[in-house]
This record gives C-alpha cells, structure tokens and sequence, in this order.
C-alpha cells in the first residue's frame, strides 16, 4: 500500500526566516507529485508539480521552490518567508502519465509571524 | 472569472435529507476529482471521473464534459458528512488541476 508522510507536521516561523517542507511517497515508483498552498478558509492553489526525478515545474510560484532530489521525496523551500506565506500546504501524488486520480498526504500548516 | 465555479458556497442539511452540489467549468477539462475535506485538513478522495456517472453508497456524481459541469448527490445526509466538498478540474493533460472554491456543508440532527 501507498503511503504519503509530510514534514513537520506544524510550522512557526518569523518573517523573513528560510523554511524547508517535506513530503516522502513510499510504495508506488516513479510517481507524479504535486505541491499545493491553501489559505484558511481558501480552496487549494496548484503551486508544482515533477513527473521525474530532478524536474520541477511551476504552476504559480509565490516566491517558493521546489525540487525533487530523490524519485520518492518532495521538497518546498523559501530562503525568505512572507506573511502571506501562511497557510496549509498539502503534498499529493498520482501514477506516472496522465488522467490519473490525486492522493493527497496530511498536510503541514505553516504560520508566519 | 472563476475557471472551477462550485456552487453553493455553504449548505446546513437536515440529517436524512438529500442535496446537490455542482461545479461548472469555463476550462477544457479531461477528468473530475471530488474529495472531502475534514476540519483536520485531511482530504478524503470521493469520487474520480472521466465523462459519466458513478455511484458510492449514498453518494453519486456526474461529470458532463459537453456541458461542463460535475455534479455530487448525496442522499439521506448522515452526521459525519459535514465538511467541505471541493471539486477539481484536469485539463488537457498538462497536470495541471483548478480547484473550486468548495462547499461548507453542515449537516444537523
């Protein structure tokens, strides 16, 4: 079975700050991932998305990155924090290719101070 | 204007009662995704659909590509329904998703 894990689980930072998230994929090889923002009360914003190890693309940035370091893990970066910032982000994955369903991990609620 | 209309916004249901909610598009889109979201921020996948209907216990919904919208029925609403409903719009298979704005969905006893 399919298991997706993010890290941490909730974040505080200060504006300005660098800030890291995680999100691991384990059972399903070579899957599509996808990084999402979602604001309180917000619907969910498409911010990336990678079908292959080392390929990242950008959907909206929002001064974020993103890259795919290993064909199981996820990461979203900023080296400086805004307030806008602040939000829930989810991590999802869908098998390789396209029309695919969407499976979503638990999520990491980010506040920036 | 809204790519993923969701409409309603908010919904209270009377438990045991029925309801509809339903996305319209004004982009091309390939496939639909309904999911549930809890007051965790967990979301659960309900329904995923290529043009056509699908049914799950008390829940069924419908995309029409020709008259781009999804709907998702839900009948003889129970207690741990309430939540909110998002639906999400696959284009042309760029893997790129637009999400509704959602349905808050109370359901009381």
């Amino acid at each position: 079975a399919q298991t997706i894990h993010q890290w941490p689980v909730a974040e505080i930072k200060a504006v300005g700050s660098p800030l890291s998230l995680g999100c691991t994929i384990k059972g399903k090889s070579s899957p599509n991932l996808y990084w999402y923002w979602q604001a309180t009360g917000g619907t969910l914003q498409q911010l990336f998305y990678s079908i292959t190890v080392g390929q990242v693309e950008s959907v909206v940035q929002l001064n974020l990155s993103a890259s795919r370091p290993k064909d199981d893990q996820f990461i979203l970066s900023t080296e400086k924090l805004l307030l806008s910032h602040s939000g829930f982000y989810l991590c999802a994955w869908s098998l390789t290719g396209v029309f695919y369903e969407q499976y979503f991990g638990p999520g990491t609620r980010l506040t920036v101070l | 204007g809204d790519q993923v209309k969701q409409s309603p916004s908010a919904l209270s249901l009377q438990e045991g009662t029925n309801s509809a909610l339903r996305c319209n598009f004004s982009i091309a889109t390939t496939t639909v995704q309904w999911f549930l979201q809890n007051p965790r921020g967990s979301l659960m996948n309900l329904f995923y659909l290529v043009p056509g209907t699908k049914e799950n216990g008390r829940l069924k919904s419908t995309f029409n590509s020709k008259e781009s919208y999804s709907t998702l029925h839900i009948r003889d609403a129970q207690l741990e329904d309430s939540g909110t409903y998002f639906c999400a719009a696959e284009g042309t298979g760029n893997y790129k998703y637009v999400f509704g704005a959602g349905t808050r969905l109370k359901v009381i006893a």
